[in-house]
């Protein structure tokens, strides 16, 4: 089945410093890959997604690029700020199920 | 617009002991999905309904189980409870398959 590997595990930048997260999956049919953002008590937030037929997609400072032919696929985020402090879950569409990595807790210092 | 809520927050069991975990989807939303989040784990995917069927389950034992109701409100069961069971399980909906996943806040459950 799907297995989906996220590095780092942990991760702490100065603020106004970017980020990258990077994922790797093992299924080549899978064709949706989003990302999701969870803060202390709460349930992970989708924060942006990408299917297979692109290669890159922007929303404000997130970024997300998909290399099908590697398999895999990294979230940028660029002028982090202390809010963005969080523990971020890559995912991988695995036939009907969505199979997560194991998630990287970002720490941003102000 | 309401999102996907979950009861109780906090649950409290003693080993071999039966848990229920209730999920409320979005309005409009047909497929429920459940989640466990163990330490360290990440997210491992247990079970999904859709139109009242369960439609897929992860790889965990036949004591997880649950269902969904004609309202597409969701419950899952955990019989004969272990120590190991103890984690945050999260119930997410959806208005197609696994896109746009939306995920409730959670019920933390505790074994001892």
């Amino acid at each position: 089945g799907e297995n989906v590997e996220q590095h780092p595990s942990t991760l702490s930048v100065q603020e106004g410093d970017s980020a990258v997260i990077k994922c790797t999956y093992s299924d080549s049919a899978s064709n949706y890959f989003p990302w999701y953002k969870q803060e202390l008590g709460k349930g992970p937030q989708l924060i942006i997604d990408i299917r297979s037929n692109v290669g890159e997609k922007k929303d404000q400072r997130i970024a997300v690029t998909l290399n099908k032919t590697a398999k895999h696929f990294s979230l940028h985020i660029t002028e982090t700020q202390p809010e963005d402090s969080a523990v971020y879950f890559c995912a991988a569409q695995a036939g009907t199920a969505l199979i997560f990595g194991k998630g990287t807790t970002l720490s941003v210092s102000s | 617009e309401a999102g996907v809520t979950q009861s109780p927050t906090h649950l409290i069991k003693t080993r071999g002991q039966q848990a229920t975990l209730r999920c409320s989807p979005i309005s409009g939303h047909t497929s429920v999905y459940w989640y466990q989040q163990a330490l360290g784990l990440g997210l491992q995917f247990l079970l999904w309904y859709d139109e009242g069927e369960e439609r897929n389950r992860g790889n965990f034992p036949p004591r997880f189980s649950g269902r969904q109701f004609p309202n597409y409100s969701s419950e899952l069961n955990v019989n004969a409870l272990e120590l190991e069971d103890s984690a945050l399980y999260l119930c997410a909906s959806s208005y197609d398959h696994f896109y746009g996943y939306t995920f409730g806040s959670g019920t933390r459950l505790t074994v001892v």
